[in-house]
């Protein structure tokens, strides 16, 4: 099956600081990418819609400006939280979409970056 | 977002006992399902999904069951196994609109030995 891979897996930061998580389709272009949330014992929360070439579309309640998202090539999106405080400590998913022809295609998840903020 | 939830968010079953796990949806126009399995520290893994333009599906040990009346679905899972023990989400979509997953609550399911 297809392959989703991020990077890094686990990242510990000091408050105030920056980290960028990345996320790579391996053997499959993917047009579109997905940037899941989720806290311990809880589902998984959809923060953004990566679209290659264009700007992520962001669900109500996300930060934009916290959460950057860049999708600059069909292989490769990252999700940059700024300013990192200790709320945002979390474990962060990001998913691609093959098309493969079909109408829906399957989705590949990667397995995730736990951030925690200290 | 959509509501996807769950009847049950934990569920223990005796090893080779058959289990079902539950998903109520409450968005009509979502087209798509998934049932994905995610074992703790790890990214969600597929299962099986279902079209609604059909009521059942039949994988290696798993069926969906798809019921837009009520708009329920749930994943049977056949021998259960002690591999089997993880959390499940059902996740819907409409295709029509993006193709955004949105995820149900979760249930944990325990395999007894």
């Amino acid at each position: 099956g297809a392959v989703v891979s991020q990077h890094p897996s686990r990242v510990i930061c000091k408050s105030g600081t920056s980290v960028k998580i990345e996320c790579r389709s391996l053997d499959f272009q993917a047009t579109t990418m997905f940037w899941y949330r989720q806290f311990p014992k809880q589902s998984l929360m959809l923060m953004a819609t990566s679209n290659e070439g264009s700007k992520a579309t962001y669900e109500q309640g996300v930060e934009k400006d916290k959460f950057l998202i860049n999708h600059a090539s069909l292989t490769l999106s990252t999700l940059t939280v700024t300013s990192a405080h200790p709320e945002d400590s979390s474990f962060y998913i990001c998913s691609a979409r093959t098309q493969r022809g079909r109408v829906t295609g399957e989705l590949f998840f990667g397995e995730g970056s736990r951030l925690t903020v200290l | 977002g959509e509501s996807v939830g769950l009847h049950l968010p934990t569920l223990s079953v005796q090893e080779g006992d058959n289990s079902i796990i539950n998903c109520a949806y409450s968005n009509s126009a979502s087209d798509y399902f998934i049932w994905y399995k995610q074992e703790s520290g790890k990214g969600p893994q597929f299962i099986i999904d279902i079209r609604s333009n059909m009521d059942k599906r039949q994988g290696q040990r798993v069926t969906v069951l798809l019921n837009k009346t009520v708009k329920h679905l749930s994943l049977q899972i056949a021998a259960t196994q002690p591999g089997d023990s993880a959390v499940y989400f059902c996740a819907e979509t409409n295709s029509n609109t993006g193709n955004q997953f949105y995820f149900g609550t979760g249930t944990s399911l325990t395999v007894i030995p």
